[in-house]
């Protein structure tokens, strides 16, 4: 089963704002709200940004923010700087089939 | 705050059995309810989720990897383990132990391990 879909760049400078979209069907992003977002720098494990859509774990920058519409979940982080430079992956509960399922991942470019 | 450590053989021949290990330090797998999963990444590739298992034993696979794998809670050493049969080339990559958190359908893996490669060659 396809993963959700991801653009596989994005870039910004510092300061800026970017937003990452994942998309999905109507069986996962748009049926449920039940999408997470983990960041993933090189060579390390993912962790934890955003969970149930919009909601922050405690110890994540407010930069950090998550929003859904219809099959489309996003994230956006605000503020942009270096250390934001990494891989960003969306994820979702699957009505059909796989249960849990993730994007196929965005590398952000911090200029 | 509960932490991760996946162990396991970082070779594995092909047509053999893949197995790992999880043990879980600063929370108890058997007074807590939350989820245990497996999660893997190929090289240069996205996250794939494998599995998850509760510590009464409950289990929810993958489909597409459901015919090969198994996993197990071992609560008196706060371990689970996972275990992938009839492994290939394709089963080279990073594999993550992961705990799952909150609502039984919400994919919040709020702790990871450091990850272990596994590479499957003869």
């Amino acid at each position: 089963q396809s993963a959700l879909t991801q653009p596989a760049s994005v870039s910004g400078s510092p300061g800026q704002s970017i937003t990452i979209s994942c998309t999905g069907t109507s069986s996962d992003v748009g049926g449920y709200k039940y999408v997470s977002w983990y960041q993933q720098h090189p060579g390390r494990a993912p962790k934890l940004l955003i969970y149930d859509v919009s909601n922050r774990p405690s110890g994540v920058s407010n930069r950090f923010s998550g929003s859904q519409s219809g099959n489309t979940a996003s994230l956006t982080i605000s503020g942009l700087q270096a250390e934001d430079e990494a891989d960003y992956y969306c994820s979702s509960y699957r009505s059909s089939g796989t249960f849990w399922v993730f994007g196929g991942g965005t590398k952000l470019t911090v200029l | 705050q509960v932490l991760l450590q996946e162990s396991g053989p970082g070779l594995v021949k092909p047509s053999q059995t893949l197995s790992l290990t999880c043990t879980v330090s600063g929370d108890s797998i058997s007074s807590s309810n939350f989820s245990w999963s497996w999660i893997r990444q190929h090289p240069g590739k996205g996250l794939e989720w494998i599995g998850y298992i509760y510590s009464r034993g409950n289990t929810f696979y993958n489909p597409s990897l459901k015919s090969r794998v198994s996993m197990s809670v071992d609560s008196s050493r706060n371990q689970f383990s996972l275990r992938l049969t009839s492994v290939t080339a394709a089963d080279t990559a990073v594999y993550y132990c992961a705990r799952g958190y909150g609502n039984t359908y919400s994919p919040t893996f709020d702790s990871w391990g450091q990850g272990t490669l596994v590479t499957v060659s003869s």
